[in-house]
């Protein structure tokens, strides 16, 4: 069946560090793929999205390619801040449903 | 523009206990999924619906069951609550008509049964 894994945590980085966050699915078909990050106590936000191969998804920094080559949707940011502290969801779409890996909590050093 | 808005927030129930827990979309959407999530574990998919009816389910018994109303909000129903059952629930809404199927999160409800 469909289903995603990602890079374990937790990962610490130092403010400013590049930050790369692993992601692989199993999928048939063409899925959509997302990165949702759940902030402290709160529920899901979706960071970003990307619905065909080759797309690109981007938001407050952060980016992630559909590679359906490799089947991978890593998450990247140049630059991370302690703000970004978080626990990152890696997901994908199936018959309407999304299928989330495990989590990736990150946490930023000052 | 409401989003999912999602009640209560917190819950103690009993081992044994029923608890019924509440979900309004955001604006604008007609579909409604319900996600499990343990502690330090990724959501896991319970069902979802759409007019009114489950359109799909996940692996989830019987015990948990649900609800979508004419104005599009949603209940989800555990019977016979086991401590197993102690997670956050979140809704999820949707438009059925998308490409990418996004869904937008509630902040959910976090149940803790003793």
């Amino acid at each position: 069946g469909n289903s995603v894994t990602q890079m374990e945590g937790p990962v610490t980085l130092s403010e400013e560090a590049f930050l790369t966050i692993n992601c692989t699915y199993t999928a048939t078909g063409y899925p959509s793929l997302f990165w949702y990050v759940q902030y402290p106590g709160e529920g899901l936000q979706l960071l970003l999205k990307a619905t065909k191969a080759d797309d690109k998804g981007s938001n407050k920094g952060f980016e992630a390619t559909y590679r359906k080559e490799t089947t991978s949707f890593h998450l990247e940011k140049g630059s991370v801040q302690v703000s970004d502290s978080a626990v990152y969801f890696c997901a994908l779409s199936s018959a309407s449903k999304i299928i989330f890996g495990s989590g990736t909590r990150l946490s930023i050093r000052p | 523009d409401a989003g999912v808005t999602q009640s209560p927030t917190h819950l103690i129930k009993t081992r044994g206990q029923q608890v019924t827990l509440r979900c309004s979309p955001k604006s604008g959407h007609d579909t409604v999924s319900w996600y499990q999530q343990a502690l330090g574990q990724g959501p896991q998919f319970i069902f979802q619906y759409y007019e009114e009816e489950e359109r799909q389910r996940g692996n989830f018994p019987d015990r948990f069951s649900g609800h979508q109303f004419p104005n599009y909000s949603s209940e989800l129903n555990v019977n016979a609550l086991l401590l197993g059952d102690s997670a956050l629930y979140l809704c999820a809404s949707s438009l059925v008509q998308t490409d990418s199927y996004e869904q937008y999160f509630g902040p959910g409800t976090r149940l803790t049964v003793t």
